[in-house]
């Protein structure tokens, strides 16, 4: 069964680090997101991706993020410059349309 | 106010139990999810409903999109099934999920 990959499962980072976290959605879809969520809460959206531009972005999506697909099958998200409330896990999740929505098993940032 | 709220935030059954989660949401829908994540932290869907009844092994799942209210049902609950059970909305065709705070079940042998 097809599904979402996501690489790395954990990733510890210094602060002020540069990390890109990446997914791989299920190859015929075409809606793309990224969601996080930090221990103990729950989970929150950051950013939806559609026809090769961002489609919607929350307000904890700021300058120090960034998402691209670089090459028609990876779904990328930056962080520029880590914080130590960046830590948190982070979800990929993809659907062929917008309203479904299969997830990855998550990026597991630890910025120290 | 949360636009997607659960009920209860803890649950604790014996095995072969029959559980009820509950969710309610404020705002219009296109669709209703319910999602299982485990302790590892990987989420993974159960079902996506926009109206009535689904089921899915000892798994159902309703909504009535009137009452804005979402039912999830495990019937004959088993150890396995302890993990945290996630309503989430999406409010439009393009579909970005709000979530709910999770419901955490603790199914004891």
């Amino acid at each position: 069964e097809p599904e979402v990959t996501q690489t790395p499962s954990h990733q510890v980072t210094q602060m002020g680090q540069e990390v890109i976290l990446r997914c791989v959605p299920i190859s015929n879809h075409l809606y793309f997101y990224w969601y996080r969520q930090i221990l103990g809460q729950k989970v929150e959206f950051l950013v939806s991706f559609y026809n090769n531009e961002i489609s919607e972005k929350s307000e904890i999506f700021d300058d120090q993020f960034s998402v691209e697909r670089p090459d028609g099958s990876n779904f990328t998200l930056k962080i520029r410059s880590t914080k130590l409330e960046d830590s948190a896990m982070y979800f990929c999740a993809s659907g062929t349309t917008g309203v479904e929505a299969f997830f990855g098993q998550g990026t597991r940032l630890t910025v120290v | 106010k949360n636009e997607v709220e659960q009920s209860p935030q803890n649950l604790t059954a014996q095995e072969g139990e029959f559980i009820t989660i509950n969710c309610s949401y404020s705002v219009g829908i296109s669709a209703l999810h319910w999602l299982q994540q485990h302790p590892g932290g990987g989420i993974v869907s159960l079902f996506m409903l926009s109206s009535g009844k689904k089921k899915h092994g000892r798994l159902i799942a309703t909504i009535n999109i009137q009452e804005k209210h979402s039912s999830l049902h495990i019937t004959a609950s088993h150890p396995r099934d302890s993990a945290v059970y996630i309503c989430a909305v999406s409010k439009a065709s393009y579909g970005k999920l709000t979530f709910g705070q999770g419901t955490i079940l603790t199914v004891h042998p």
